[in-house]
């Protein structure tokens, strides 16, 4: 367990619904990132969260929408997803993103399909 | 912004042998260059890192080399086993975490 835990694990939804990925950090860490993970890109950053501000969003469709209401949990909200968006969704914390020389603590992931 | 680019993408090795993963990067500011190993439907987990003021930096079988010049990274890992079979991922930062692309480990027994 690293500390940081992502719900649901795994999520079948279609094409016309809407649903939201949560993660949660207990590690105090100032800075959260949703990064998403298909055969064809490993590990693509979508959007970097530092002190609850959005600080990247990595020119991820408008259908990818992210939350941080606090600097201990991010939300993905999902609308519209087309069937390439199935993957595996990671998201991760890290303590600061001013420094830039430390470890980044990752989830185990949401498996999304859809269909 | 940063490019990472890892080669080789796949790696097949014998039981007891060494593997070398090398990663390069293009933006000279990053100062922080961690190495992750991933198992089979698991997370992305950290295995060691370097900054930048060091070139080389071991743990038990595993090394990390680092060329700032060359904006060069390369992974050692010495009497591979076969738990050492995973997705490797080389990553640079200067803030936030850019990955490379990943290299499958397959080290047979």
């Amino acid at each position: 367990e690293t500390g940081v835990t992502q719900t649901p694990r795994h999520l079948v939804m279609g094409m016309t619904n809407k649903k939201s990925l949560k993660c949660e950090q207990h590690l105090g860490h100032n800075a959260m990132y949703w990064y998403k993970q298909s055969a064809k890109k490993p590990l693509e950053l979508m959007f970097v969260y530092s002190l609850e501000e959005r600080v990247e969003n990595n020119s991820v469709p408008s259908r990818f929408s992210p939350e941080c209401p606090n600097s201990s949990h991010l939300f993905l909200h999902l609308h519209t997803l087309q069937p390439e968006d199935s993957a595996l969704y990671l998201c991760a914390s890290s303590q600061d993103l001013r420094t830039g020389n430390t470890e980044a603590f990752f989830g185990q992931g949401t498996r999304l399909t859809v269909v | 912004g940063e490019n990472v680019e890892q080669h080789p993408s796949t790696l097949s090795v014998q039981e007891g042998d060494s593997a070398v993963i090398k990663c390069t990067y293009s933006d000279s500011a990053s100062n922080y260059f961690p190495w992750y190993k991933q198992e089979l439907g698991k997370r992305p987990q950290l295995i060691i890192d370097i900054r930048s003021n060091v070139g080389e930096k071991k743990d038990q079988r595993i090394a990390v080399t680092l060329n700032k010049t060359a904006k060069h990274s390369s992974l050692h890992i010495t009497e591979t086993q076969p738990e050492d079979s995973a997705v490797y991922f080389c990553a640079a930062s200067k803030g936030k975490l850019i990955f490379g692309t990943g290299t499958r480990l397959q080290v047979f027994p």
